[in-house]
């Protein structure tokens, strides 16, 4: 089935910019979506088809999806973007939603 | 605002049912543009889909679970159901029931844009 690699961990400073990469062969023929989740929490929709913020998402997050890897933005981190984030494909060979392993953000 | 909650039993023993609900309110389940799903999530792991239904009763499971898992509406209580059989420690997890949005389509099932809070689910014995 379709695999969706993300790394573990990105670290970034307050104010800077946080990229966050999914890969997957050819993911740039496929609807990539990103999710947020917080300690304890559910996760929370930040970006759909690539790079549609849903209603209530700030500006600061943006989304790409080109070739075999797609890329969640986060400009101008906050110590409240500190989160796990995962990219979701709809596999569409093994009728699966495919989810990436997830990736730690942390506000230094 | 669409919440969603669901609930059921914590604990279950090695080898029985996993059964769970998921009430929706503040929007109808019969509405013909969502689908709605399960999502789990093992202690310290990452998300793994297992099946979503639309208010008519069709379903679509995750392959590897297929086998296992029964899926179930009730529109007039605006709920969905979810079965597990034969559970196994493995299926310890947080279960997340929510919307999903987007397209449906061959090569396109959207997102999933409402959860529930989650509800953790222990197999032991």
């Amino acid at each position: 089935s379709y695999v969706l690699t993300q790394p573990p961990s990105v670290s970034v400073a307050p104010g800077q910019t946080a990229r966050i990469a999914c890969g997957g062969n050819n993911i740039g023929r496929k609807s990539v979506h990103w999710y947020q989740q917080k300690t304890g929490q559910a996760p929370v929709l930040v970006i759909d088809y690539d790079s549609v913020r849903p209603s209530g998402i700030p500006e600061r997050f943006s989304g790409s999806n080109s070739g075999n890897t797609a890329t969640l933005i986060i400009s101008r981190v906050e110590a409240g973007d500190e989160a796990d984030y995962y990219c979701q494909v709809w596999d569409s060979s093994s009728d699966l939603y495919v989810f990436g392993g997830g990736t730690k953000v942390t506000v230094l | 605002q669409l919440q969603l909650q669901e609930s059921g039993p914590g604990l279950v023993k090695p080898s029985e049912t996993l059964s769970l609900t998921c009430t929706v309110s503040g929007g109808s389940i019969s509405s013909s543009s969502y689908y709605w799903g399960w999502i789990r999530q093992a202690p310290g792991k990452g998300l793994e889909w297992i099946g979503s239904i639309f208010y008519s009763g069709y379903t679509y499971y995750n392959p590897s679970l297929k086998s296992r898992v029964t899926m179930s509406v009730d529109t007039s209580k605006n709920q969905f159901s979810l079965r597990l059989s034969s559970v196994t420690a493995t299926d310890t997890a947080i279960y997340y029931c929510a919307r999903r949005g987007g397209y449906s389509g061959h090569d396109d099932r959207g997102y999933f844009d409402y959860w529930g809070q989650g509800t953790l689910v222990t197999v032991s014995s």
